[in-house]
């Protein structure tokens, strides 16, 4: 079965610091896509990133990079130069080609990640 | 930047009402999905649909019925309302392929007293 781990509830980083978000997934199928959303304390999802499972580089958008390790099952995401702003809830999720539920996102549990001056 | 709109943000309704949870999206995507998150946990899929008049549960039970009549338009029902459906309901929607990126809308924050 297709899981999602986020073994980090919470973090703190200071301003200007990178910061490393744990992800690990577990799925049986080749080929799948794993996500990355921001979700503000106003609630809504905001995607970030994207990593296919046979992309031979690790996804980068801006501030964000995803270091995908594949035999390990692993795609932490990396904030580079954190901003107040980063300050949210994350969340990794997985889509994969089992096409029950119409590829519907697997979430992790979250981590909430606390930037401070 | 996505598209995606649901109406209202927040509801505060009494049990037994029947509330209507709005949905559009102005992408032409064909699949939109409805997710429910409690405070502080991750989204559990309750309804999609792969387009027009087609639409299924998803994995987590809900009392809730969908709709799929125009492509753009993507209502989630509920027809008796009860404090258990207290909670956050997201919408999404995506283009055709199977690992395309959904995209979120703003979500409705429910309230049943």
């Amino acid at each position: 079965a297709q899981k999602i781990t986020q073994t980090q509830p919470g973090m703190f980083v200071q301003e200007k610091e990178a910061v490393t978000l744990d992800c690990t997934y577990d799925t049986s199928d080749p080929s799948y896509g794993l996500f990355w959303y921001k979700q503000p304390s106003s609630g809504e999802m905001i995607f970030l990133i994207y990593q296919g499972s046979y992309d031979q580089q690790n996804a980068t958008e801006g501030r964000y990079s995803l270091n995908f390790q594949k035999a390990r099952k692993s795609a932490n995401l990396v904030i580079s130069a954190s901003q107040l702003g980063d300050s949210a809830m994350y969340f990794c999720a997985m889509r994969d080609f089992d096409y029950n539920q119409g590829g519907k996102l697997i979430f992790g549990q979250g981590t909430e990640l606390s930037v401070k001056p | 930047e996505a598209d995606i709109y649901q109406t209202p943000r927040y509801l505060v309704i009494g049990t037994g009402k029947k509330i209507t949870l709005e949905c559009s999206q102005t992408m032409g995507h064909d699949k939109m999905y409805w997710y429910q998150q409690d405070p502080g946990m991750e989204l559990h899929l309750i309804h999609y649909s792969y387009g027009v008049n087609s639409t299924e549960k998803g994995d987590l039970s809900s009392e809730s019925t969908v709709s799929r009549i125009r492509t753009e338009h993507f209502p989630l029902t509920l027809e008796s309302a009860r404090p258990s459906h207290t909670s956050q309901y997201l919408c999404a929607s995506s283009d055709q392929g199977l690992l395309e990126t959904q995209y979120f809308g703003p979500g409705t924050r429910l309230l049943v007293l």
